[in-house]
């Protein structure tokens, strides 16, 4: 089993362009989030989702959107990239409440 | 929500115990205590967590003060792998199942 998997791994995007962040699980969990990490600080959370169609904000969600169709995937979309979202995108999911949240490897991205 | 204090670093020298120290003074009666750890460049990852006892896996235990006002991951003998960010965390469920991280303490292992 793949577990969380994040496609990409990098990226560099000029200001003002949109890109989509994917996030693709095959552990059947319900709970998805988003986090980012600025360099030497700790997570932040995005969005997250508790189901399919279901989402809600986090942290800081501001220049973000998200959906949430099917219970395997859960996209982060970047509308108008801004170098404040150079950044390290982690993806994670969770089956229960207080179990245990698995992280896929990351996208790291770069606004220039 | 409940917070978390941990020091900012810590140093070990190899296959010596580690004890990583957590405060959690105004934790609620259903706050579970995570514990995750981040390698170099890599995702966090799970390493234990408990409610009320102590409780240990294969890669580490967990004790918890009576009060559950403070908490101590133990790494049992240290590698030069277990050199991470561990984060402690709090995390209630039920409708507060959000995990905040903060910046965690940076363990440094010696050869």
């Amino acid at each position: 089993n793949a577990g969380v998997t994040q496609t990409p791994k990098f990226r560099i995007l000029k200001i003002g362009q949109s890109m989509t962040l994917q996030c693709t699980q095959d552990m059947n969990h319900n709970y998805m989030y988003w986090y980012r990490q600025d360099p030497g600080m700790g997570l932040k959370l995005i969005y997250y989702s508790v189901g399919a169609g279901i989402t809600d904000k986090g942290e800081v969600p501001n220049g973000y959107n998200v959906s949430r169709s099917t219970t395997e995937d859960f996209p982060l979309r970047l509308e108008l990239a801004a170098p404040s979202q150079t950044s390290v995108y982690f993806c994670a999911n969770q089956r229960g409440s207080t179990d245990t949240q698995y992280f896929g490897p990351g996208t790291r991205l770069t606004v220039l | 929500d409940a917070k978390t204090t941990q020091p900012n670093s810590m140093e070990s020298n190899e296959e010596e115990p580690v004890h990583l120290p957590c405060n959690h003074s105004t934790i609620s009666g259903t706050d579970y205590i995570h514990w995750y750890r981040q390698l170099p460049s890599q995702g966090p990852e799970y390493v234990i967590h408990g409610l009320t006892s102590n409780v240990n896996n294969r890669m580490a235990s967990l004790a918890i003060a009576e009060d559950r006002k403070s908490s101590t991951l133990i790494l049992h003998r240290a590698t030069l792998r277990d050199a991470a960010v561990y984060y402690c965390i709090l995390n209630s469920g039920g409708s507060n199942y959000k995990l905040t991280f903060g910046k965690g303490t940076l363990l440094t292992v010696n050869p």
